[in-house]
């Protein structure tokens, strides 16, 4: 079973569309992110839940709009793609512990393509 | 601005010998620190995490940390082609959100 998954795999579209990405984590996990990976494969949080409590926003365009209905699932919606936005989209989530040690799983990631 | 640093590479090892991968952090409040593997187009995977000074051995791969100097490293001993990846070093001031370096190419030659 596939710890955290990621729905589409590819996504391919014109710009100013709008797209979601969805996650899911079947690992009982407490806390969720998004991260942007860039074609220098440089890799950035953008946003974190926990327990739908959103707790980290960086400084992120406000075209992306993340969503967590449930703490196992934690959605990415982006309004008026522009080119810049081609990348690929981590989700990943860990589980708060007393230690501070909260070691992140990744997903798949989702190969984001603007044209 | 916090920030993790590493020399992108690629890096280029013989097959048999030690890869040593290097990482530099800017926040002396960073805490605790992740070294992930990445192979080319796929997700980061966790290799270890070490938040004491000193050295942290699991099978190959030992993680180095030295607070005094903000400095970081990943030794894997006996390297394989299958360790041919992108290495990605990351640190965390506490709490959920971790910072990763740019990542370094290491290219192991059988």
């Amino acid at each position: 079973d596939t710890a955290v998954s990621q729905t589409p795999k590819y996504l391919v579209t014109q710009m100013g569309n709008d797209k979601s990405i969805k996650c899911e984590q079947n690992l009982g996990h407490d806390t969720m992110y998004w991260y942007k990976q860039d074609s220098k494969k440089f890799l950035k949080i953008m946003f974190s839940y926990n327990n739908k409590e959103l707790i980290i926003n960086e400084t992120v365009p406000n075209r992306f709009s993340p969503k967590s209905p449930d703490k196992a699932h934690l959605n990415l919606h982006i309004n008026s793609l522009e080119l810049g936005d081609s990348a690929v989209y981590f989700c990943a989530s860990s589980q708060t512990t007393s230690g501070g040690l909260e070691t992140q799983y990744f997903g798949p990631g989702t190969r984001l393509l603007v044209l | 601005q916090k920030e993790v640093e590493q020399n992108s590479g690629p890096l280029s090892v013989p097959e048999g010998a030690i890869a040593s991968l290097n990482c530099t952090y800017s926040d002396r409040g960073s805490q605790s620190f992740f070294w992930y593997r990445q192979y080319s187009g796929k997700s980061p995977e966790l290799i270890m995490f070490i938040y004491s000074n000193g050295d942290k051995e699991d099978g190959r791969f030992t993680a180095q940390l030295n607070k005094a100097s903000q400095y970081v490293s990943l030794l894997i001993r006996d390297s394989q082609p299958s360790d041919s990846a992108t290495y990605l070093c990351a640190s965390s001031g506490g709490g959920n959100k971790l910072v990763f370096g740019a990542g370094t190419i290491l290219r192991v030659k059988s």
